[in-house]
């Protein structure tokens, strides 16, 4: 069963326009969350993180929004450049010293 | 610093032979995890390290699989006999000892693991 979901596998955005890629979760203890990023032949790599004490957190281009009582964070990319075409991945995690869940990741791409 | 190096980067067997990948966390860190990533399941966490101890190998899928630390800079992870299902690509991450295991935790670039 995902604890964390991304329901759309892939997203088409264009150049300078917004990107919002969602994500879901289920268990309601989840108190942190990040987002990475995955370029083909690479590992992931951090990108932005929110507590759940906070309901946004901004830096640069991009802004990740919480709504606890929805369950659910977006990431929103502003304004998307081609290099951000790559796999984008939800995590969550428990209080205390817990791994990381991740969600199966969406694919974004930026067409020029 | 090199970041996390895994190798080999691509791996190619048949079914019934011994796969090992080898992953060399960054200097310093205490903690280490073994993902695989699948199209189904995305990116699942298999087993991960604090201080060369494993702490929760749940998450491996079956007793082909295997993991040690036997030191701080090396880990293993051995899957005997493989099947066309283990196919994915399997990627090492280590992170600083912290109070949570959600600081950053850096990847290595992964090893694509085809099973035949």
């Amino acid at each position: 069963d995902q604890q964390v979901k991304q329901n759309s596998p892939s997203l088409s955005v264009q150049e300078g326009r917004i990107s919002i890629l969602n994500c879901d979760y289920t268990n309601s203890m989840f108190d942190y969350f990040l987002w990475y990023k995955k370029y083909p032949a690479e590992g992931p790599t951090f990108l932005i993180s929110i507590s759940s004490i906070k309901d946004k957190n901004e830096d640069g281009r991009f802004t990740v929004f919480l709504n606890k009582s929805a369950k659910h964070l977006s990431l929103h990319i502003v304004p998307s450049q081609p290099g951000d075409s790559a796999v984008y991945f939800c995590a969550a995690n428990l209080s205390g010293n817990t791994p990381l869940v991740f969600g199966k990741g969406t694919r974004l791409s930026v067409i020029a | 610093d090199a970041g996390v190096i895994q190798s080999p980067r691509h791996e190619v067997t048949e079914m019934g032979q011994e796969v090992t990948l080898r992953c060399k966390p960054i200097s310093g860190h205490d903690y280490l995890f073994w993902y695989r990533q699948t199209m189904m399941r995305g990116l699942e966490l298999l087993i991960y390290f604090n201080n060369n101890v494993p702490i929760d190998d749940s998450g491996m899928p079956e007793d082909r699989f295997s993991a040690k630390m036997p030191n701080a800079s090396f880990s293993t992870l051995k899957i005997q006999p493989s099947e066309p299902r283990d196919s994915a690509v399997y990627f090492c991450a280590s992170s600083l000892a912290v109070i949570r295991l959600t600081d950053t935790q850096y990847f290595g670039p992964g090893t694509r693991l085809t099973v035949l």
